[in-house]
């Protein structure tokens, strides 16, 4: 069965600085999606980045990006120039070409310091 | 991405009652999926809602416990049947789509049961 992991349960972040959160995942499939979402304290899922597994290039949405390492099963999110509104529980999240389920991980939450 | 919103916001309820919980989309979609969030944890699936067909379960939850309506391709109901404090949570429903496999997530209803 796939699993997503994400061993940092809290992080923090000077505002204005990156940050990058970790999160490993391991499949025995090849052909597969994986995310990011953003849960802020309005409860809200939202979407912040999209991979495609057969893609080699690493996905960017602004000041997001991740580091697809898929040998290593790893999918780690950068956020660059950190803003306050960036502060909420991080989600990794796995789902295979093959099934509609999607697989999330505990989840990270992020501080930003003013 | 489709526009979902989700009713109730927000209820407090006595042990032994039912709630249901409506998902409406701004667009038709093929598929919603309904999800639980326990205090302090990740989402974990509960269904998956096609229109025209029965739901179907995830391991742990029971058609009895959450029936499942999706009249039409763009509404589904969850209802949560004889509470316990245990069903305190956030429910949320998603859909699937614009972008291909990837999963969008209505704000959410956070259930208290008393």
């Amino acid at each position: 069965a796939q699993t997503v992991t994400q061993s940092q349960p809290e992080m923090s972040v000077q505002e204005a600085e990156t940050v990058t959160l970790s999160c490993t995942y391991d499949t025995s499939e090849s052909d597969y999606y994986l995310f990011w979402y953003k849960q802020p304290p309005s409860r809200q899922m939202i979407l912040v980045i999209r991979q495609e597994a057969y893609k080699q290039q690493n996905a960017t949405e602004n000041r997001f990006s991740v580091n697809f390492q898929k040998a290593a099963k790893s999918f780690s999110l950068k956020i660059s120039d950190s803003q306050l509104g960036d502060a909420a529980m991080y989600f990794c999240a796995y789902r295979s070409a093959q099934d509609d389920k999607i697989i999330f991980g505990k989840g990270t939450r992020l501080h930003i310091l003013p | 991405s489709a526009v979902i919103s989700q009713k109730p916001s927000r209820d407090i309820c006595q042990r032994g009652t039912s709630l249901t919980i409506q998902c409406q989309v701004d667009s038709q979609v093929t598929m919603m999926f309904w999800y639980r969030q326990q205090p302090g944890q990740s989402l974990t699936l509960i269904a998956t809602a096609n229109q025209g067909s029965e739901a179907t379960y995830e391991s742990g939850f029971v058609i009895d416990k959450f029936p499942i309506s999706r009249p039409n391709l763009t509404f589904s109901t969850l209802t949560v049947s004889n509470m316990s404090p245990e069903d305190s949570s956030i429910y949320l429903c998603s859909v699937e789509g614009p972008m291909v496999d990837t999963q969008y997530f209505g704000p959410g209803t956070r259930l208290t049961v008393l």
